[in-house]
């Protein structure tokens, strides 16, 4: 079975330029999260989206925008790249956001997308 | 402000020994446990996870010990092997608020084990 898939695999930008990053989830799971990896750190929420509804934000700027197709992909935006954005951005999908059962909101992660900003 | 504390920031175990790795939380809208493994170059991997209405979980090698009004839990590695050897994040998942379903990680454990 074909796990959380994420493109590009790295990428290098230049500050002030934008990137698009891509996740497909887990077939059959309809609820993708983004997070954002420092080096040294653990993740960082930036988005949540349900169902293609955003469901939860973190505390990341207005740069950073996010949606969910009908096939339950998504892309992150991030506009007017600076310095500091460069990470490891991760997508992570699950079954559902909240079931009475087991395992339907447990977080299965992407490789990530290694993104420079230089 | 750091919601999930985690300890040590790194960890040597000799092989077949004990790897004990501890995590501490404040909020507690938090409902599930989650404990990942990350490999250098790779994205994070479920290993195991718990519900705060069970106060222990055993899978393999790995368990999770939980103790609610504390609000602690931490991960045991029996028999640790070399190829265990990696980065291990607790994390929490915040069931209320605007940020629903949302994963608070700690900062990390870098776990070497020697042969």
């Amino acid at each position: 079975d074909a796990g959380v898939t994420q493109s590009p695999t790295h990428l290098i930008k230049t500050r002030g330029q934008h990137v698009t990053l891509r996740c497909s989830p887990i077939s059959g799971h309809k609820s993708v999260s983004w997070y954002q990896q420092v080096l040294g750190q653990g993740p960082q929420f930036i988005f949540q989206y349900y169902e293609k509804e955003e469901r939860g934000r973190g505390n990341f700027p207005d740069r950073f925008s996010a949606r969910q197709f009908p096939n339950y992909s998504s892309e992150l935006n991030v506009n007017a790249l600076l310095l500091g954005d460069s990470a490891l951005y991760l997508c992570a999908s699950s079954l559902a956001l909240n079931f009475p059962g087991q395992g339907a909101y447990e977080q299965y992660f992407g490789p990530g997308t290694r993104l420079t900003v230089t | 402000q750091q919601q999930v504390k985690q300890s040590p920031q790194s960890l040597i175990v000799q092989k077949g020994g004990i790897s004990i790795i501890n995590c501490a939380y404040e909020n507690t809208a938090f409902d599930y446990f989650p404990w990942y493994q990350q490999f250098p170059g790779k994205g994070p991997a479920l290993l195991i996870a718990i519900r705060p209405d069970v106060s222990e979980k055993k899978e393999g090698r790995f368990t999770i010990s939980f103790n609610k009004s504390a609000k602690q839990f931490s991960l045991h590695i029996m028999d640790s092997q070399p190829g265990d050897s990696a980065t291990y994040f607790c994390a929490a998942r915040d069931a209320g608020g605007t940020s629903y379903g949302k994963l608070t990680f700690g900062q990390g454990t870098i776990l070497t084990v020697h042969p």
